[in-house]
């Protein structure tokens, strides 16, 4: 079955620096969506990616979507505090059926 | 902001007993999801419902698990004899229509805990 994999698992991060995490799906997608959850929260909604080679920014948030749609990352730039969370991709492969999940990559941030 | 609600944020049972979760999704949505995450462990999919049925299931949603849409606004989940394995936090999702600007947006609820002795 399709698999979603993402890397790293942990960072760890002093405030200010950038922070990258990439997925990778084992088969070609119709959609990636990513989504960040609170330690003790809801996995809350933060984009969805459609097209090949698509980027998308959210103000120090960059999504991108690969040219195969099987890869994607999320940067964040000048990482604060509040960025502190698991950041998880999820892929879709027929719209309204199923989404697999990556394992996620729980970022810290140091004051 | 819209929000999906569930009900209960904690049950406790035995082992063996039946347990019906419960999830109030966005009112003009379609699609809907059921979700698991063990403690620590990423977010699994069990089962999507679309048009009062199933769309798709995950091989965890097996003959223990079924989902109703019993009136126009609930959607729950019955396991019907709950086993150690089950404990995890549940999670409900909704998802806009087609042709709606937010569409793509997957709604999560804040989930129920479920914890079975």
């Amino acid at each position: 079955g399709q698999q979603v994999m993402q890397i790293p698992q942990y960072q760890h991060v002093q405030e200010g620096e950038d922070f990258t995490t990439y997925c990778n799906s084992s088969t070609t997608l119709s959609n990636i969506q990513w989504y960040k959850q609170r330690p003790g929260g809801h996995p809350v909604f933060l984009i969805q990616l459609v097209k090949s080679g698509e980027v998308k920014k959210q103000k120090r948030l960059t999504f991108q979507f690969g040219e195969a749609k099987k890869n994607s990352s999320l940067h964040i730039t000048a990482t604060q505090t509040t960025d502190v969370g698991t950041y998880f991709c999820a892929g879709e492969n027929n719209y309204g059926q199923n989404f697999v999940f990556g394992p996620g990559t729980r970022l810290s941030v140091l004051p | 902001e819209p929000e999906v609600t569930q009900t209960p944020s904690h049950q406790v049972t035995q082992m063996g007993q039946e347990v019906i979760l419960r999830c109030v999704p966005i009112s003009n949505h379609l699609y809907f999801y059921w979700y698991r995450q063990i403690l620590g462990q990423k977010v699994e999919f069990l089962v999507s419902f679309y048009n009062n049925e199933i769309s798709e299931k995950s091989e965890i949603f097996d003959d223990q698990f079924s989902v109703e849409r019993p009136d126009g606004s609930n959607f729950t989940l019955k396991i019907r004899s709950t086993k150690l394995e089950d404990s995890a936090m549940y999670f409900c999702a909704s998802r806009g229509p087609l042709l709606a600007e937010t569409t793509d947006t997957q709604y999560f609820g804040p989930g129920t805990r479920l914890t079975v002795l």
